[in-house]
């Protein structure tokens, strides 16, 4: 089955609005990464987490590896910021595998 | 649910040698792409690859890297001469559709190579 379930699969916020995404995983994982995909579907790495929280601009990600959630926090949404998020995990057990979240299509809007 | 296979997952080589990681895509996609993963440290996007040629390509896709897919095999990526730090995991991608649609990129599990 799926190790990462990722919410909300599409988004709508006004712009300088804000909301959160998340990813839940069902074992353990080492790190997580967040990334954007960009207009030609490469994905740009927002945060690499470890542990705790990092904050980017108006983007701010938390890790918990001990009850097993990742979230992206994004505040005073512009309309640029529309786009697909992915998170994708380590897990403790295997250091050659990455698990990746469904992605959340988010649409700002005026 | 659609699958992207990586051969082999596992690939050790000595330094100056070629060699060249299979991905298998998902069998009617058309975007294909390479990320690297150094241990411990973030995956950083590498190429994508579209009908046949690289779109877009970062700094790390060093003049040794060349990607292709020949009558619609496997996506693979050349690395040739090999060098220490080109160890990492590898991992390949491939979506159906490009930046209009929703479609999320699917990943393999990655190929683990280990340069000596």
């Amino acid at each position: 089955g799926d190790q990462v379930e990722q919410s909300p699969s599409a988004l709508s916020l006004h712009e300088g609005t804000g909301s959160a995404l998340r990813c839940n995983f069902t074992t353990t994982m080492r790190a997580v990464q967040w990334f954007r995909k960009n207009s030609r579907g490469s994905l740009i790495n927002l945060f690499y987490l470890a542990s705790g929280t990092k904050e980017n601009g108006r983007l701010k990600s938390a890790f918990d590896s001990k009850e097993r959630y990742s979230t992206l926090h994004i505040r005073d949404a512009q309309l640029e910021d529309s786009g697909t998020y992915f998170c994708a995990a380590e897990p403790m057990s295997n250091y050659n595998v990455l698990y990746f979240g469904s992605g959340t299509k988010l649409t700002v809007e005026p | 649910g659609p699958k992207v296979l990586q051969i082999p997952s596992h690939q050790i080589i000595d330094m100056g040698q070629m060699v060249t990681l299979n991905c298998d895509p998902v069998s009617n996609h058309l975007y294909f792409y390479w990320y690297k993963q150094i241990l411990g440290q973030q995956m950083e996007f590498l190429v994508n690859f579209y009908n046949g040629k690289v779109m877009e390509k970062s700094k790390l896709f060093k003049d040794q890297f060349s990607v292709e897919r020949p009558d619609g095999s496997y996506f693979t990526l050349k690395i040739q001469p090999t060098a220490l730090e080109d160890s990492a995991v590898y991992f390949c991608a491939s979506s159906i559709l490009d930046k209009f649609s929703n479609e999320r990129l699917f990943f393999g599990h990655g190929t683990k190579l280990s340069v000596l």
